[in-house]
């Protein structure tokens, strides 16, 4: 069965200062992972994928098959970027995972 | 256009009721799918539903919960013999196939808070 690990339940971090979003996953097959997020008040709302390969807000994330993870970065967080963030996993059946999420807090 | 919805936004119950929630997907998805978040956790995978397919009932708790969902629109979750630990917020999401008949990107409701007293 697939899995989702993100390990820090929270994180938090000065307005400026880079910040990575740890996620690593377990499944056999050819994984579609996503990351998703959760402003105050409003819906979880996708951020970004892995077959874009695309930089979304400043956020940018890379599969890594060999350490089967796939954290997400910004080099420069703002205090705008306070949320829940979850780290997901789709199987070549659709059956979807996430993670228990993370609070990124900013701090100005 | 329309996002996904759900009804009722809240719902306060009494233990052993049954309480059923509505998701309306955004039209023309053809994937479905129900989680339960309970307070400070993540998302738990309740239901699946592609297009024609036999859902993917493998993430239902226990035979208490059942979910249909009529062609490509709503859907509906039922809970019978509701317990304390079913209160929880339930979220619906919806979407296209992607490509290789992967799905795609998923679009979220609002969910519903379900208390069970």
């Amino acid at each position: 069965a697939q899995r989702v690990t993100q390990p820090e339940k929270l994180l938090s971090v000065f307005k400026g200062a880079p910040v990575e979003l740890k996620c690593n996953y377990s499944y056999s097959g050819s994984p579609e992972l996503f990351w998703y997020v959760q402003y105050s008040r409003q819906r979880l709302q996708l951020l970004l994928r892995h077959i874009s390969r695309e930089s979304i807000k400043g956020f940018t994330a890379d599969l890594n098959k060999g350490e089967t993870s796939f954290h997400l970065k910004k080099p420069f967080a703002q205090e705008e970027d306070s949320a829940m963030y979850y780290c997901a996993l789709v199987t070549n059946a659709g059956k979807s995972t996430f993670g228990d999420g993370t609070t990124l807090t900013v701090k100005p | 256009g329309a996002g996904v919805s759900q009804s009722p936004s809240n719902k306060v119950t009494e233990k052993g009721k049954d309480v059923e929630l509505r998701c309306d997907p955004i039209s023309g998805h053809t994937a479905l799918y129900w989680y339960r978040q309970r307070l400070g956790q993540g998302l738990e995978f309740l239901i699946y539903f592609q297009g024609n397919s036999a859902p993917d009932k493998s993430g239902l708790p226990s035979d208490r919960f059942s979910a249909e969902r009529t062609g490509e629109s709503v859907s509906t979750l039922t809970i019978q013999r509701t317990q304390q630990e079913d209160s929880a917020v339930y979220l619906c999401a919806s979407s296209l196939a992607g490509t290789s008949g992967r799905v795609g990107t998923q679009y979220f409701g609002p969910g519903t808070r379900l208390t069970v007293l």
